[in-house]
């Protein structure tokens, strides 16, 4: 079956880094084009970046560019979420999402990013 | 960015009746060239990732009981829940996929009456 595990989050302080990994499984991997949706507490979905199939091709949201680098290994079953110049504002549970046929069908189970000081 | 607006931000249903949630997009999210809806509806139960129930504005994903319903085209789509159980208390999100960033409306949350 289809698992995503998302691990690397935790309390940071403000203008420091974190990477996010997340870990696939139950699919053929290279076949999938892979996303982070992020939930701040109580708050709603926020889409977060994207990337290809074969890594080529990477979308962000605009609050995270220049900030955020999203990556994926492929020999490694593993996307990733290089987090950089962290704000308060970026605490959430970060989602590892996969895409299939442009849906997104399957989610993990999240992992918590604090900012905090 | 294609915005997109639900409505109501919350109701409540008793028990066997019906719910209707309405979601509206900024922009069309009809793509002309194969005439689908890039439009998709997700459950989130509390403590709980969310699970997608339908995609392409009604086609009901596998498992997903059929209570369960999507409808509309262009920019304003409806889910449906026709009949409420108490395991359908959630709160529940559209989503574009016509473009990116992908988008969501703010989530509807269902609880009994």
């Amino acid at each position: 079956q289809v698992q995503l595990v998302e691990s690397g989050g935790g309390v940071v302080q403000p203008g420091r880094s974190l990477r996010l990994s997340c870990a696939a499984s139950g699919f053929t991997f290279t076949r999938s084009p892979m996303h982070w949706v992020r939930q701040a507490p109580g708050k709603g979905l926020e889409w977060v970046a994207a990337i290809s199939s074969d890594g080529s091709d990477k979308y962000y949201t605009d609050s995270v560019k220049g900030r955020f680098t999203i990556s994926r290994d492929n020999s490694k079953n593993t996307q990733y979420l290089q987090m950089n110049s962290l704000r308060a504002d970026d605490t959430a549970v970060y989602y590892c999402v996969r895409e299939v046929a442009v849906v997104n069908d399957y989610w993990g189970q999240g992992t918590l990013v604090t900012v905090s000081s | 960015d294609i915005v997109m607006t639900q409505s109501p931000d919350s109701l409540a249903v008793s028990l066997g009746e019906r719910a209707t949630i309405n979601c509206k997009s900024s922009q069309s999210v009809l793509y002309s060239s194969n005439n689908r809806n890039f439009l998709a509806w997700f459950q989130q139960k509390p403590g709980q990732p969310p699970k997608l129930l339908i995609n392409w504005a009604s086609t009901r994903e596998s498992g997903v009981p059929d209570r369960f319903s999507g409808s509309g085209s262009g920019t304003d789509f409806t889910l449906t829940i026709s009949s409420l159980q108490a395991e359908d208390v959630a709160v529940y999100y559209c989503q574009q996929y016509y473009s990116t960033p992908r988008t969501f409306g703010q989530g509807t949350k269902v609880e009994i009456k």
